[in-house]
């Protein structure tokens, strides 16, 4: 079975932009969760998608959206981009959702904002 | 939200086991405790999790303490490949979501 794919694996924006992220689930998981990781923070959630809809959300700006679709194939975007959105962002998927679920994640996507 | 607490770091030498620990003292009846690693340059990957009893699987052991305030993962035999950092979490109830703290950065000697 294929794992979480991530696209692009790297990316180099510049202050202002905006971006678009890929995240691929396994086959029958319908429940993908997004987390952003940095030097300074760490690992940190941003959002879960299950069934197209947004389930949870994490503490940031509204700057960072993102969207599920009818195959659980989701998307994360980031408007205005700073700098300090440089990071390392991870999409993972489990089978609903359940606290108890596993999740698989990805190899990530590198964004640089210059 | 339940909190744990990991050291930062823990060193070992390779064919040895390593025992990481992990402190959860307001861990609630229904929590589970879940461990994922981070090697380098990869997305984290889930290792094992368990609820009271201790459980095994082909990567590791888990130890929980009768109270379930803390909880040990055991790498019977480490090898090189197992040096990463390893995270103790208790996921949120009816939420997907993962609270990861700082972990515990396990170096491996040859």
């Amino acid at each position: 079975k294929a794992g979480v794919t991530q696209t692009p694996r790297y990316l180099i924006k510049t202050r202002g932009q905006q971006v678009t992220l890929s995240c691929s689930p396994i086959s029958g998981h319908r429940s993908v969760s997004w987390y952003q990781q940095t030097p300074g923070q760490g690992l940190q959630f941003l959002f879960e998608y299950f069934s197209e809809t947004q389930r949870n959300k994490g503490n940031f700006p509204g700057r960072f959206s993102g969207r599920q679709f009818s195959n659980s194939r989701s998307e994360m975007n980031v408007s205005t981009l700073e700098l300090g959105d440089s990071a390392l962002y991870l999409c993972a998927s489990s089978l609903v959702g359940r606290s108890t679920d596993t999740q698989y994640f990805g190899p990530g996507t590198r964004l640089t904002v210059l | 939200d339940a909190k744990t607490t990991q050291p930062n770091s823990m060193e070992s030498n390779e064919e040895e086991p390593v025992h990481l620990p992990c402190n959860h003292s307001t861990i609630s009846g229904t929590d589970y405790i879940h461990w994922y690693r981070q090697l380098p340059s990869q997305g984290p990957e889930y290792v094992i999790h368990g609820l009271t009893s201790n459980v095994n699987n082909r990567m590791a052991s888990l130890a929980i303490a009768e109270d379930r305030k803390s909880s040990t993962l055991i790498l019977h035999r480490a090898t090189l490949r197992d040096a990463a950092v390893y995270y103790c979490i208790l996921p949120i109830q009816g939420a997907q979501k993962l609270v990861f703290g700082q972990g515990t950065r396990l170096t491996i000697n040859p």
